[in-house]
């Protein structure tokens, strides 16, 4: 598998419950980002996370972090039909690296 | 402050043309870098440049790619004789500064379409 991997790969919710998405890597990082992408559109930057970091916030998304476990989640809270999109996790795989190593992504649909 | 922009949008093309895609960094950005993203996967990084510089080009085909960034003007990555398995939409992003201690911005991409 390969660096950045994200699980589910595909989740089908109701409006209005929680998505939890999941991204595990193997090496150690410096950040990690979440991105989101509507179908055929680019990428929507939604957070940042430092590897000294175990929790960040930005409106309804939570993201945590464990290094220990290399691995990453997004919490999407009270989902809308607008957050139907595929999310990424991006890591930059060893220090000092400018290059981010994107997983395939989590195809998320919310149901209204 | 406009974001990263990419032109075209769309672009076909028939086998053995040639492809340019061109990107604009956001302003006082110096850095940029293409990603390809096939179908169904996700962002594969291909070539890291700085202005008039290619810095890291790991990421890209041996052969009929090249990447420019010169001093005036945007990015452009050319892709010769292109063949059905170059179809792909190709992102570019940038920052202002090298490392990913900083986010990177990425345009609306390039789809490239091979017949």
């Amino acid at each position: 598998s390969q660096q950045g991997e994200e699980d589910p790969q595909a989740l089908s919710i109701q409006e209005g419950e929680n998505a939890t998405m999941n991204c595990s890597y193997k090496t150690s990082i410096n950040n990690l980002q979440w991105y989101r992408q509507n179908s055929g559109r680019g990428l929507v930057h939604l957070i940042l996370i430092r590897s000294n970091e175990r929790e960040k916030h930005s409106g309804r998304l939570r993201v945590t972090l464990d290094t220990s476990k290399k691995s990453s989640s997004l919490l999407i809270t009270a989902s809308r039909a607008a957050d139907t999109a595929s999310y990424f996790c991006a890591t930059d795989g060893t220090s000092g690296t400018y290059k981010y190593i994107f997983g395939t992504g989590t195809r998320l649909k919310v149901l209204a | 402050n406009a974001g990263v922009m990419q032109n075209p949008r769309h672009l076909v093309r028939r086998r053995g043309q040639e492809a340019r895609l061109r990107c604009s960094p956001m302003k006082g950005h110096s850095h940029v870098y293409w990603y390809r993203q096939l179908p169904e996967e996700g962002l594969k990084f291909m070539v890291y440049l700085q202005k008039e510089n290619i810095i890291d080009e790991s990421g890209m085909p041996k052969e009929r790619f090249s990447a420019e960034f010169p001093k005036e003007g945007p990015s452009i990555l050319r892709i010769q004789q292109v063949v059905r398995g170059d179809s792909a939409a190709y992102f570019c992003a940038s920052s202002p500064v090298a490392g990913t201690t900083y986010e990177q911005y990425f345009g609306p991409g390039t789809r490239l379409t091979v017949t």
